[in-house]
Formats: C-alpha cells, sequence, structure tokens
C-alpha cells in the first residue's frame, strides 16, 4: 500500500519555466490537497479538491494551476516559476473531509527556482 | 491574520522527563484540532485529535489538552524518549459553514529530547 507518492522528490527550475509536481494516492481518497511548507511559515494550502472534477484555491493559490480528472491523481503545475515558489510541496489526502480531516500526506516535493 | 500560533520555535527537554507544546487559536469557528509530527526529509504524519467538545484525548504517552475559553490546546508527550524529536505542527479546521475542507497549520515547534 503505497499511500501518497509524489514526483518528483527534488527539482531545479529557471525563473520562466513550467513544470508539474505529480501527486497520486492508492487509498480511494476523496479529498486532496497541496500544501508548501517554507521557513517560519509552518504549512500553507495551496489548492485542495474534494472529488473527480471539483477543486477550490487555498490560502496562497496565485502561480499554481491544478485539476482532478481522476480520484488517484492531483497534479500542481506551476506556469512561469518564480524564485519565490522555492519550497517544499507537500501533496496530503483523506478519506473525506468530515470531522477532523485527518491527512495523510506524501513525502514532499523540494523545488528551487533560480 | 495568523489563526494558529505556535509561539515557541523550539523547544529541548531530557528523555524521561514530559514535552509541553502548545496552540493557540482565534477563529471561534474552529472545532477541531490536530497535531502532526515531521521528521526531516519526510511528511507530517498524524498523532492524536481532538473535537471540541472534549477538554482532553489521551493515546498512550500523548495527550492533548483543550481550553475552549482561553482557545488554548497543548500537547503532553510523557515520557519523552530521543525518537520524539521531530517538528510538531498544530493544526484547526471548522467543520460549520464548508470550511472543513481546510486544515489551518501553525508554524511549528521544534521538539528536541536530549538522551
Amino acid at each position: 500500500n503505497a499511500g501518497v507518492t509524489q514526483t518528483p522528490k527534488f527539482q531545479v527550475l529557471k525563473t520562466g519555466q513550467s513544470m508539474t509536481l505529480q501527486c497520486a494516492q492508492d487509498m480511494n481518497h476523496e479529498y486532496m490537497s497541496w500544501y508548501r511548507q517554507d521557513p517560519g511559515m509552518g504549512l500553507r494550502l495551496i489548492h485542495y479538491s474534494v472529488g473527480a472534477g471539483i477543486t477550490d484555491q487555498g490560502e496562497v493559490p496565485n502561480g499554481y494551476n491544478v485539476s482532478r480528472s481522476t480520484t488517484e491523481d492531483f497534479p500542481l503545475r506551476l506556469l512561469s516559476a518564480a524564485p519565490s515558489q522555492t519550497s517544499v510541496y507537500f501533496c496530503a489526502s483523506s478519506r473525506d473531509y468530515t470531522g477532523a480531516n485527518v491527512l495523510t500526506f506524501g513525502a514532499g516535493s523540494r523545488l528551487t527556482v533560480l | 491574520d495568523q489563526q494558529v500560533k505556535q509561539n515557541s520555535p523550539s523547544l529541548s527537554v531530557q528523555e524521561g522527563r514530559i514535552s509541553i507544546l502548545n496552540c493557540d487559536y482565534t477563529n471561534s469557528m474552529f472545532d477541531y484540532f490536530l497535531w502532526y509530527k515531521k521528521y526531516p526529509a519526510e511528511g507530517p504524519t498524524f498523532l492524536i485529535s481532538i473535537s471540541s467538545i472534549k477538554d482532553k484525548n489521551e493515546d498512550g504517552r500523548f495527550t492533548v489538552f483543550l481550553n475552549k475559553s482561553a482557545k488554548h490546546l497543548s500537547l503532553h508527550i510523557v515520557p519523552s524518549q530521543p525518537g520524539d524529536s521531530a517538528v510538531y505542527f498544530c493544526a484547526a479546521s471548522a467543520q460549520s459553514g464548508g470550511s472543513n475542507y481546510k486544515l489551518t497549520f501553525g508554524k511549528g515547534t521544534l521538539l528536541t529530547v536530549n538522551p
């Protein structure tokens, strides 16, 4: 049982380049989300999805796009990377979003934008 | 506006003693509170949660206390072990109004347990 799988683990981009961070879960979870972790800032929600075909913005959505075509996958797209997007990105999922909404996190993707 | 605050960036304790990690919140709509633990180069893992209808929840060495009137919760680890050394995040969600989709996290507290 793999849980939440994120790829790549590390990526270096130049300013202006685009890329997609992949996230897949095999637990049939309805809810998926993307967070970024920056020093001294904790975890901040970028985008989330409550099911296939449904996405919404979190706290820091600017510069990122998401889509949810299947229950399993929730990719995060950076359209034109900026140095401010240098961060560690975590994908997380949960069975549903009621109650405590306990999230299962992936191992993270470290992105550096030069 | 930081709705979940962990005012201590770090905490150091001796093995076998109690670790107390604190968290304050400002949004009175929060009704679920969670603690996550994070080791370096790994994703956060769920530790323990508490609903606002309770004031205490216990799971082995970990106990979370909630004081709604003070908008304060704390995580107690007894006894502390070197393997508990990690960053601990406090998180909160509000089930009413559809905002339960979002978990709001604090900035984290780095706990170091010295042998």
